[in-house]
């Protein structure tokens, strides 16, 4: 069964940069069927979509977080990133990655996700 | 860009009730729709996709409907196990996705 395995710094300083990586195992990255997905949750609060990106390396950004954010992908590590920059305090969530379907029934529907990592940024 | 508002943001019920979620997106998404079922410390389980189809191994009092811009989630007969926070998910844009606020399922 696929599994999603997020890592990264818990702890980042306001103005600086968030980093972290999805680790992709017991399946591939590289499928033509599925997008791969970062979102977020405040403590407490909503679902909050932060970005998509295609194997090949098609991203798709939500415009809430105002160019702050890049994704990429690693094929040859089964990995996919996300750095989110000059955060500030409500940059402060639980982020997690996720696999979108992009084809038949379930087109658009998450099918399995990471179990998140919580970011807190505070000086 | 879809805007999704979904209500109430709360609500309380007993076990037994029958309770209803509505989404309303803010063009039409046809049945471009899922919902998501959450418990605190997990991830979203899906609970019914393309507005109205029952995810394998989901309770039959989970029910999907809706078309267009105006959906709703009924659990009919509330569980114990119910009590949890649900979201509306706009699929219509995949990859660029949409969320409900969210709405909280209390125990009354």
């Amino acid at each position: 069964q696929l599994q999603l395995h997020e890592s990264g710094p818990g702890l980042v300083k306001p103005s600086e940069t968030l980093s972290l990586t999805c680790t992709v195992s017991a399946g591939s990255i590289s499928s033509n069927s599925h997008y791969w997905v970062w979102i977020r949750q405040p403590p407490g609060k909503g679902l909050e979509w932060i970005g998509s990106i295609y194997y090949s390396g098609s991203t798709y950004y939500s415009p809430s977080l105002k160019g702050r954010v890049t994704m990429s992908v690693d094929t040859s590590k089964n990995q996919f990133s996300l750095k989110v920059t000059s955060v500030t305090a409500t940059d402060t969530a639980i982020y997690s990655c996720a696999r979108l379907s992009s084809t038949g029934r379930y087109f658009g529907v998450f099918d399995i996700w990471g179990q998140g990592t919580l970011v807190t940024v505070s000086s | 860009d879809i805007q999704m508002t979904q209500s109430p943001s709360s609500l309380s019920a007993s076990v037994g009730d029958r309770v209803t979620i509505t989404c309303r997106a803010s063009q039409s998404i046809t049945n471009y729709l899922s919902w998501y079922q959450q418990k605190p410390g997990k991830a979203p389980k899906l609970l019914v996709y393309a507005a109205s189809s029952l995810q394998d191994g989901v309770p039959s009092r989970f029910s999907g409907s809706g078309s267009g811009t105006d959906f709703s989630l009924t659990i009919s007969n509330l569980q114990p196990e119910d009590f949890a926070t649900y979201y509306c998910q706009s699929t219509f844009s995949t990859p660029r996705l949409t969320f409900g606020q969210g709405t909280r399922v209390e125990i009354k």
